[in-house]
This record gives C-alpha cells, structure tokens and sequence, in this order.
C-alpha cells in the first residue's frame, strides 16, 4: 500500500535559517513526487515535482528537493527562510501513470523574524 | 480567471442531515478529487474521477457519495452515515494525460461542521 511519512510535526526556524523537511514514501513502482504549500488561509499551491531525470529539482520561492531512490527519500529544503515562508508543507506521491496522489500528514513551518 | 470554486466555505449541518458541497471548475481538467483534512492527519482520498459518468473511491469513501454528471462539476454529499463529518474539504483537479502539465490545482475549501 501507498504511504508518505512527515516526520517533522512542527518545525521552527528563525529567518535566514537552513531548512530541510523530511518525506519517505512507500510505494511498489515507480514514483511521481510533489511538494505542496499552504499559505495560512490560501490555497495548496505546487511548489515543485519530480516525474524523471535529475534528482535535484528546483521549485518556486527558492525551495529545492532531492530524490534519493535507494532512501526511498523526496526532502525539501532552502538555504536561507524567511518569515513569509511560514506555512504547512506536504509530500504527496502518485504510482507512475495514476492520477490519485497519497499526501503525507504535513509539516508546519513557522519562522521567527 | 481559471480554477476551482468551492461553496459555500462555511456549513454548518445537525447530526442525522445530508449535506452536499460544491466544486467547480473551469480549467477544463478531466479529472476532480475530493479530500478531507484534518488537523495531524494531513489529506486523505475520498473520491476521484478521471472521466464524466465514473468515479472511483478513495480511502476513505464511507459515509459519502458522489456525482459526475458534467466535466465541470463533482460535488460531495456527505451523508448521515458520516461518523465523523467535522472537516475541513478540498476539491481538487488535474490533467489527466499530460504529464508535463501535470498537478492539482486546489479549490479554497469547504468547512463543515456538525452540531
């Protein structure tokens, strides 16, 4: 069966901080990855996807993950926070070809000015 | 402007009622899903549909159905067998075949609360 694991409940960071979030997944296939935003009282937005190629992808807002296959890992992370990145994060995966995605139970961010 | 319209953002429903929320969408995406979050439990499937006329459940599917009568619309009716309706719910779309384009776009959500 699919799952995502976030093991980080709660994070807090003060600004220009590193920030890394853990997501494991479990899946019997190949993988789609997703990171998702939820700004406090806005939408989930995307913030960057993994279907194939580099392992490193580069999202939005400066917010980088890297794939590891053989951790079964999909972390996020930037190098400097700031306070407008306070929000809830989650992990999601899709098997590939399926359209359903499996999210992890989310990570929330809060950053300190 | 394209996207989702969820209404309404607050109900309020009494125990033993059926309720059903609406979703929307003009981004003319095949498929729609709906899921529930809760706090420290993150999103969970209840239903999806990649076509008009088919729906698949999700994880956790009892205690609600749904219709997709048109491309645009997949509302959710959450009926009286909902153990535990109190949730906040999300609509959501995406692009069935192309993967390059591929991810959901989010509605704003629907609060529903039981009193």
């Amino acid at each position: 069966a699919q799952s995502v694991s976030q093991h980080n409940h709660h994070v807090i960071l003060s600004e220009a901080a590193s920030l890394e979030l853990g997501c494991n997944y479990s899946y019997g296939g190949t993988v789609n990855l997703f990171w998702y935003v939820q700004y406090p009282g806005q939408h989930l937005q995307l913030l960057l996807k993994y279907f194939s190629g580099d392992p490193l992808v580069k999202g939005i807002k400066g917010f980088e993950a890297e794939f590891i296959k053989s951790k079964f890992s999909f972390n996020l992370r930037k190098p400097s926070v700031q306070w407008s990145d306070t929000a809830e994060y989650f992990c999601a995966v899709n098997g590939r070809g399926a359209n359903n995605l499996f999210f992890g139970t989310g990570t929330r961010l809060t950053v300190i000015p | 402007d394209g996207g989702i319209t969820q209404s309404p953002k607050y109900l309020f429903r009494k125990e033993g009622q059926n309720v059903t929320l609406s979703c929307e969408q003009n981004l003319n995406h095949d498929a729609m899903y709906w899921y529930r979050q809760d706090p420290g439990q993150g999103l969970r499937l209840i239903y999806y549909s990649q076509i008009v006329n088919d729906f698949q459940k999700g994880d956790i599917a009892e205690g609600y159905s749904v219709s997709r009568e048109k491309k645009e619309s997949f509302p959710l009716t959450v009926t009286s067998a909902q153990k535990n309706p109190t949730a906040f719910y999300l609509c959501a779309s995406s692009i069935v075949w192309d993967r390059d384009a591929y991810g959901y776009t989010f509605g704003s959500g629907t609060r529903l609360t039981v009193v």
